[in-house]
């Protein structure tokens, strides 16, 4: 398995709380991705980061911001977390754009009650 | 308007039996498309990657199969085990720009 280590694996929170994911590689590669997994929905990206603070929007940016201040790590920030952000994130990574994604990591279970 | 539609949704089979999925797109330019299987709880692991050229590409009992003309992949399970039980998400890229297209996925369950 690649490694790709996504913590925490579940997260239970409240509106309004401030909730940071975080992605750990172990692969040296450039690219990472957030997505978010949704029933009905296929796989959605959040952001995605091209390199050490290289980051840009994906598809469902609004609410939140990400940070990549080393090559292994990418955070994901929910400023204000609200019910509609309850949702299955997963971290992925690639060496390339035209290879993306080659490995997801086993996602995070957040709740926002 | 881009888009990946599979099917069947969901699809039952006895242990041992041969399955098929299918994916259509209507992604253009098209780039590659891949095939991911995803275990209830995981993420999702690449199976296979194909490109405009290729119209086979075999990973153990997974072949997946792409007809660039008619926008068209499968992917052919043989002798299912209950491991194969997951869901099968197929992804189409879209040339010259970061985009890639998710399809829902088909929920494949193998019973003995």
């Amino acid at each position: 398995d690649a490694g790709i280590t996504q913590s925490p694996r579940h997260k239970v929170t409240e509106t309004g709380t401030p909730v940071t994911l975080r992605c750990h590689q172990t692969e040296n590669h450039r690219y990472m991705y957030w997505y978010r997994q949704d029933p009905g929905h296929g796989l959605r990206l959040i952001h995605y980061s091209y390199g050490v603070k290289d980051t840009d929007k994906g598809e469902v940016s609004d609410g939140y911001s990400v940070s990549r201040s080393k090559t292994e790590d990418f955070l994901l920030t929910l400023e204000s977390a609200t019910s509609s952000q309850t949702s299955v994130y997963f971290c992925a990574i690639s060496e390339s754009l035209e290879n993306q994604p080659q490995h997801f990591g086993d996602g995070t279970r957040l709740s926002i009650l | 308007k881009n888009q990946v539609e599979q099917s069947p949704q969901s699809l039952i089979i006895l242990e041992g039996k041969n399955c098929t999925l299918q994916c259509n797109y209507t992604v253009s330019p098209f780039s590659n498309l891949r095939w991911y299987k995803q275990d209830t709880g995981r993420g999702p692991v690449s199976l296979t990657i194909m490109t405009f050229s290729e119209n086979t590409k075999s990973n153990g009992r997974y072949t997946a199969t792409l007809d660039a003309d008619t926008k068209q992949s499968s992917l052919h399970i043989t002798a299912s085990q209950l491991s194969d039980s997951a869901s099968y998400i197929c992804v189409v890229r879209e040339t010259g720009a970061n985009n890639l297209f998710f399809g829902t996925g088909t929920r494949l369950t193998v019973i003995p």
